[in-house]
């Protein structure tokens, strides 16, 4: 069963525009991750935020981490065709055992040119 | 260096068969994980091994399997195929648990008809 939850299921924006994703989770965690699929191809690792963490950047990638909503962001910033993509964040956490990464369901990102 | 190399790309089976996956992980990666990915379910943790050890098991049933072997390399089977376990079935490999990421392979699309 998936952990989180991510808003929106799916996101349509203009080349350059900023896509934000949000995704909540359930329970405790070691560190929260963001992937990108493409086209139900692997997933490619994008950020790691620790749970002493609040922000983190790479790139054009931002974020952010709120333990007491259990929730955290990832914002794409300038966005361009290429990152036309599923994104999913996904829980390494306290209490699901060793090594697990719990996902969420997923955004669906388009950036129309 | 290589990535996470997954053998064969795509696979069909008949109902009742069993099939047999491959992983290589990445040079120096101890750590191999497997994820289920459906669409009604997403994305699904199997097992985990680090240094021919299960660590870590996903809630399925005892037809799925995996082990590892002393050079990491990673195989899963799955027996008595059913409909159901049409899927992308993807490895992962860490150097330190999961602390820093996952690298993932391409996976495997298994398709039971």
């Amino acid at each position: 069963s998936q952990q989180g939850e991510e808003d929106p299921q799916a996101l349509s924006i203009q080349e350059g525009e900023n896509a934000t994703m949000n995704c909540s989770y359930k329970t405790s965690i070691n560190n929260l991750q963001w992937y990108r699929q493409n086209s139900g191809r692997g997933l490619v690792h994008l950020i790691l935020i620790r749970s002493n963490e609040r922000e983190k950047h790479s790139g054009r990638l931002r974020v952010t981490l709120d333990t007491s909503k259990k929730s955290s962001s990832l914002l794409i910033t300038a966005s361009r065709a290429a990152d036309t993509a599923s994104y999913f964040c996904a829980t390494d956490g306290l209490d699901q055992g060793a090594q697990k990464l719990v996902f969420g369901q997923g955004t669906r990102l388009t950036i129309n040119p | 260096k290589a990535g996470v190399t997954q053998t064969p790309r795509y696979l069909i089976k008949t109902r009742g068969q069993q099939v047999t996956l491959s992983c290589s992980p990445i040079s120096g990666h101890r750590s191999v994980s497997w994820y289920q990915q459906t669409p009604g379910q997403g994305l699904q943790f199997l097992f985990e091994y680090f240094s021919e050890t299960q660590r870590n098991k996903g809630n399925f049933p005892g037809r799925f399997s995996g082990r590892q072997f002393s050079n990491s390399r990673s195989e899963m089977n799955v027996s008595t195929l059913e409909l159901g376990d049409s899927a992308l079935y993807l490895c992962a490999s860490s150097l330190m648990a999961g602390l820093n990421g996952y690298t993932f392979g391409s996976g495997t699309r298994l398709t039971v008809v």
